[in-house]
């Protein structure tokens, strides 16, 4: 069966300071990934999304990039973190067909 | 005008009513549609999809697609306070983007 991980759980990271997200599906090959971020009390906003190796779509100018650096990890990365990025942080991979999304546990971030 | 929209709520039912949850869309060439439940803390789940008019049933959930009006609605039978998360209504953009209404907080009352 698929099952997609995300690390870490939570995470508390000074301005300035980098940041790398890591997200792997085991089960599948050549899934689309997803990036998303949910403010508090908000929407999930997507971030970037991939759909091969290499491959990187950015929705949003940000702060951010993101790597595709094997068919199952996405990783998600900055140079230097805002108060403004601090947020959930949910990877996910797109089912067969129009089955919507899987989603990973998340990441919560917070940026002092 | 926001892709999707819902009512944030939070929306009281008592335990044992029907909740029926809203979600409105804007681009009429959408086709696909997506409830997700989110608990507190958690990250969503897929409770429902949806691609045809009508009424889609599974267990205590109905989702209920009326393209002509472009809105879309998850109604969940004999309420329980396992059912208090919050709903997030989406729509698929293009061949594999989806787009999430901000999402509506359901709270079941005992």
């Amino acid at each position: 069966s698929q099952t997609i991980h995300q690390w870490p759980a939570t995470l508390v990271q000074p301005v300035g300071s980098p940041l790398s997200l890591e997200c792997t599906v085991e089960g599948t090959s050549n899934p689309n990934l997803y990036w998303y971020r949910q403010a508090a009390g908000r929407g999930l906003q997507l971030l970037f999304y991939s759909v091969g190796i290499g491959q990187i779509s950015s929705e949003v100018p940000q702060n951010l990039s993101a790597s595709r650096p094997q068919d199952r990890q996405f990783i998600l990365s900055s140079k230097k973190l805002l108060l403004s990025d601090s947020g959930f942080y949910l990877c996910a991979w797109e089912g067969q067909g129009l089955l919507g999304y899987t989603f990973g546990s998340g990441t919560r971030l917070t940026v002092v | 005008q926001k892709e999707v929209e819902q009512n944030s709520g939070p929306l009281s039912v008592p335990e044992g009513a029907i909740a029926s949850l809203n979600c409105t869309y804007s681009d009429r060439g959408s086709q696909s549609f997506f409830w997700y439940r989110q608990y507190s803390g958690k990250s969503p789940e897929l409770i429902m999809s949806i691609y045809s008019n009508g009424d889609k049933e599974d267990g205590r959930f109905t989702a209920q697609l009326n393209k002509a009006s472009q809105y879309v609605s998850l109604l969940i039978r004999d309420s329980q306070p396992s059912d208090s998360a919050t709903y997030l209504c989406s729509t698929l953009r293009g061949a594999s983007k989806i787009i999430f209404g901000s999402g509506t907080r359901l709270s079941i009352r005992p």
